[in-house]
């Protein structure tokens, strides 16, 4: 089945220091990668949607400047949080769709950002 | 438009009992609705999905029930299991688009 894989699924930094986080589909290709955040007790929250070869599309109050995403393959889009703050604390999700096997969206493990 | 609201918040099931949770959509140009399982620091995992051109769906213990009129759906879990116990969402999105979720439901399942 598909399979997507998220790295790394924990990190630490320090405050005004960003981090990347990294999704891939192992055995196809996305044409849509999904980024969401979730916090403790709560939905998913989706943050941006990125297709293949252009600019992704954010949703209404996420900072794109803040909360880059590149997704220069069709197997590899990555999150960067730029000048990282203890409120960007949260679970990192991302989300593939395949290009070729239907209606279907495989999320990876997560990723568990703190900054201290 | 695009909310999906769930219930109940949080559910506790007896062994072997059957845990149902619900969802209601508004977007009627919803044509996809799956369910998910996520355990804590975990990825969602799909447990099951509906088109809404059937009105039932079932793989092993897992069902999902469709009303299209009324615009509901529904998880029933049969014969529950401590290992089902977990945060369950459902969703709902148009072809190819953006899911939107529901607000989750903590399932614990007693011995």
């Amino acid at each position: 089945g598909a399979v997507v894989s998220q790295h790394p699924s924990r990190v630490i930094c320090k405050s005004g220091t960003s981090v990347k986080i990294e999704c891939r589909s192992l055995d196809f290709q996305a044409t849509t990668m999904f980024w969401y955040r979730q916090f403790p007790k709560q939905s998913l929250m989706l943050m941006a949607t990125s297709n293949e070869g252009s600019k992704a599309t954010y949703e209404q109050g996420v900072e794109k400047d803040k909360f880059l995403i590149n997704h220069a393959s069709l197997t590899l889009s990555t999150l960067t949080v730029t000048s990282a703050h203890p409120e960007d604390s949260s679970f990192y999700i991302c989300s593939a769709t395949p290009r070729d096997r239907g209606l279907s969206y495989t999320f990876g493990s997560g990723t568990r950002l703190t900054v201290v | 438009q695009q909310q999906v609201k769930q219930s109940p918040q949080s559910l506790i099931v007896q062994k072997g009992g059957i845990s149902i949770i619900n969802c209601a959509y508004e977007n009627t140009a919803f044509d996809y609705f799956p369910w998910y399982q996520q355990f804590p620091g975990k990825g969602p995992a799909l447990l099951i999905a509906i088109r809404p051109d059937v009105s039932e769906k079932k793989e092993g213990r897992f069902t999902i029930s469709f009303n299209k009129s009324a615009k509901q759906f529904s998880l029933h879990i049969m014969d529950s299991q401590p290992g089902d116990s977990a945060t369950y969402f459902c969703a709902a999105s148009m072809l190819g688009e953006k899911l939107t979720f529901g607000t989750g439901t903590r399932l614990t399942i007693i011995p």
